[in-house]
């Protein structure tokens, strides 16, 4: 079973905090993402990565960066949280499943910025 | 902006009722249509997914129906279960990469 796993259930942090959001993935996936969840506007995409030190920006990026240095690790970085960061952020990695890439979520990350 | 819009919200629906969530896109680029399911306290997981060259799929009790020149597509849940209470998200992908594209989420409630 392929599993996605992020450091912290619950978060709460203060405004300006530099804040870091830990995924780890045990498939050996080559792709990794960070998105955002707010109700009725889905899942919204952060920042991805295809290979180790490769990055690309998604939908929302502003506000965030990323790190990866190792391919089953992927990191969200918040440089200085302010309170419309507080969301559920989700993390997954991607593999080939029944012939098409899937993705494969962790448990998400509930962060509060006060 | 959307690229991917879902509706309803949420749905009430009794036991052994069809739930039905819709999804319409503009995108004529995506080629690829996955539904994924949540429940509370889990991350989305990979329910059931179409490609545009066929206009139904079903796995059980899930159904897809695409309807490619409408550039809409369903999901129908049928004899719906209490355990099928959850958020159930549709998604779309493009040719090239791997991103997804999530609609707004329908919030499914089972009623036994």
């Amino acid at each position: 079973d392929v599993k996605v796993t992020q450091s912290s259930r619950y978060l709460v942090k203060r405004t300006g905090e530099k804040v870091f959001l830990e995924c780890v993935q045990d498939m050996d996936h080559e792709n990794m993402f960070w998105y955002r969840q707010d109700p009725g506007l889905g899942l919204r995409l952060i920042y991805f990565s295809y290979d180790v030190k490769m990055k690309e920006k998604g939908d929302i990026p502003e506000g965030y960066s990323v790190s990866r240095e190792k391919k089953e690790r992927f990191s969200l970085i918040l440089e200085s949280a302010s309170t419309n960061q507080t969301s559920m952020y989700l993390c997954a990695s991607s593999g080939l499943a029944g012939g098409q890439d899937t993705q494969y979520f962790g448990p998400g990350t509930r962060l509060t910025v006060l | 902006q959307q690229q991917v819009k879902q509706s309803p919200q949420s749905l009430i629906v009794q036991k052994g009722g069809i739930s039905i969530i819709n999804c319409a896109y503009e995108n004529t680029a995506f080629d690829y249509f996955p539904w994924y399911q949540q429940f509370p306290g889990k991350g989305p997981a990979l329910l059931i997914a179409i490609r545009p060259d066929v206009s139904e799929k079903k796995e059980g009790r899930f159904t897809i129906s695409f309807n490619k020149s409408a550039k809409q597509f369903s999901l129908h849940i049928m004899d719906s279960q209490p355990g099928d209470s959850a958020t159930y998200f549709c998604a779309a992908k493009g040719v090239a990469g791997n991103k997804l594209t999530f609609g707004g989420g329908t919030r499914v409630l089972v009623k036994p």
